[in-house]
Formats: C-alpha cells, structure tokens, sequence
C-alpha cells in the first residue's frame, strides 16, 4: 500500500524568508503523480503544486517550487520569499496514474512570522 | 466556472439520525470522490464514483456509509446511525474524466459534521 509521511508536524518561517517542507513516500509504482494542498484556517483544500513523476524536471508555481527526487521517494516543497498569507496546513499527496483515489500525509502546519 | 460546491457547509446531528452529504462537481466534471479528515489528521480516501458507478469503495466503512452518484443531480454520501466517532470534515472532489485523465482532483470546501 502507498503511504505519504511529513515528518514535520510545524514549521515556522520568517516574513520574506524560505522554508521547505518535507514529504517522503513509498510505492512500488512507476506512474504516478504527486501534489502539494494548501489548506488555510477556512479548510478548502488548494492544489498548490503538481508533479508527474515521468517528468525530471521540478515543477515551479511562481513563489513555490519542488525538488523530487524518485529514487529517493522524496518530494520537498519549498516556498520563497514567504508572506503571511502562505501560514497554513500542507499536505503532500500521491496519485497512482489510472487509480482514482489520493494518498494524503498528515500535514505540516506552518506558521509566518512578520 | 463555479468550483465543486458541497452543501451543506456544516451539519449537526443527534446519535442515531442520518446525515446526508450533498456534491455537485465542478462543471463538465463526472467523477466525483470523497474524503473523510478526521481532526489533525490528512484526508483519508473513502470512495470514487462517476455516474451511477461505484468504481472504488475500499476506503468506506463498512456498515452505515454509502454512496450515490445518479445520472441527475448531486453526489450524495450517507451515514445512517451517525455515532460520535463519525463527527469529521467531509471532502468531496471532482475530476474531468477520472483515473487516466488529468489526475487532478479539485476540492469542495468540505461539510463539517458535527455529532452530539
């Protein structure tokens, strides 16, 4: 079975500053895709980020960028020059291609300091 | 493009009652899944469906729970009995064409049930 892990339950960050979030994952599939959600104090659920793992390349959203690396089952999110309006939960998740159902972590809340 | 509204946005109910959960994917959508988070805890997959199919029900419980998606009209999830243990956030999301397709699932804003 698939398992996403966020071995960081908090993390803080400085207004303006960088932080990265972790993600590990475990599969035995080659197709799949992965994704950032960003779920603010009013609980939607924003894709911030998507990666196909067929794709070498990271994927980059504007302030927010990835670094996967698919032998080490690891897909980190790193959000630049942070604002307050990124403080919020993150959840990393996995999608196996052609399967329907999502695989979440549980989380990493994080908290901008002005 | 109105996103996936799911309604209604909280729900309380007495051990015992029913609660009906209520999806209407995002348009031009028709495969709709949904997801339980439980508090402090990531979304948890219970069951994808596209119209009038069951295509994955392996994270459902197995009693009380299910689920519908009709050639008309919303999805619906269904607890019957609800017990304390049931009170979670409730997380519908819709994709274009489902597994294969984009692979992306946008999400509803969620229906907070709440049991006393």
């Amino acid at each position: 079975a698939q398992t996403v892990t966020q071995s960081q339950p908090e993390m803080s960050v400085q207004e303006a500053e960088t932080v990265t979030l972790s993600c590990t994952y475990d599969t035995s599939e080659s197709d799949y895709y992965l994704f950032w959600y960003k779920q603010p104090p009013s609980r939607q659920m924003i894709l911030v980020i998507r990666q196909e793992a067929y794709k070498q390349q990271n994927a980059t959203e504007n302030r927010f960028s990835v670094n996967f690396q698919k032998a080490a089952k690891s897909f980190s999110l790193k959000i630049s020059d942070s604002q307050l309006g990124d403080a919020a939960m993150y959840f990393c998740a996995y999608k196996r291609t052609n399967a329907g159902k999502s695989t979440f972590g549980d989380g990493t809340t994080l908290t901008v300091k002005p | 493009n109105a996103g996936v509204m799911q309604n209604p946005r909280h729900l309380v109910r007495r051990r015992g009652q029913e609660a009906r959960l209520r999806c209407s994917p995002m348009k031009g959508h028709s495969h709709v899944y949904w997801y339980r988070q439980l508090p402090e805890e990531g979304l948890k997959f219970m069951v994808y469906l596209q119209k009038e199919n069951i295509i994955d029900e392996s994270g459902m419980p197995k009693e009380r729970f299910s689920a519908e998606f009709p050639k008309e009209g919303p999805s619906i999830l269904r607890i019957q009995q609800v017990v304390r243990g049931d009170s979670a956030a409730y997380f519908c999301a819709s994709s274009p064409q489902g597994a294969g397709s984009t692979d992306t699932q946008y999400f509803g804003p969620g229906t907070r049930l709440t049991v006393l």
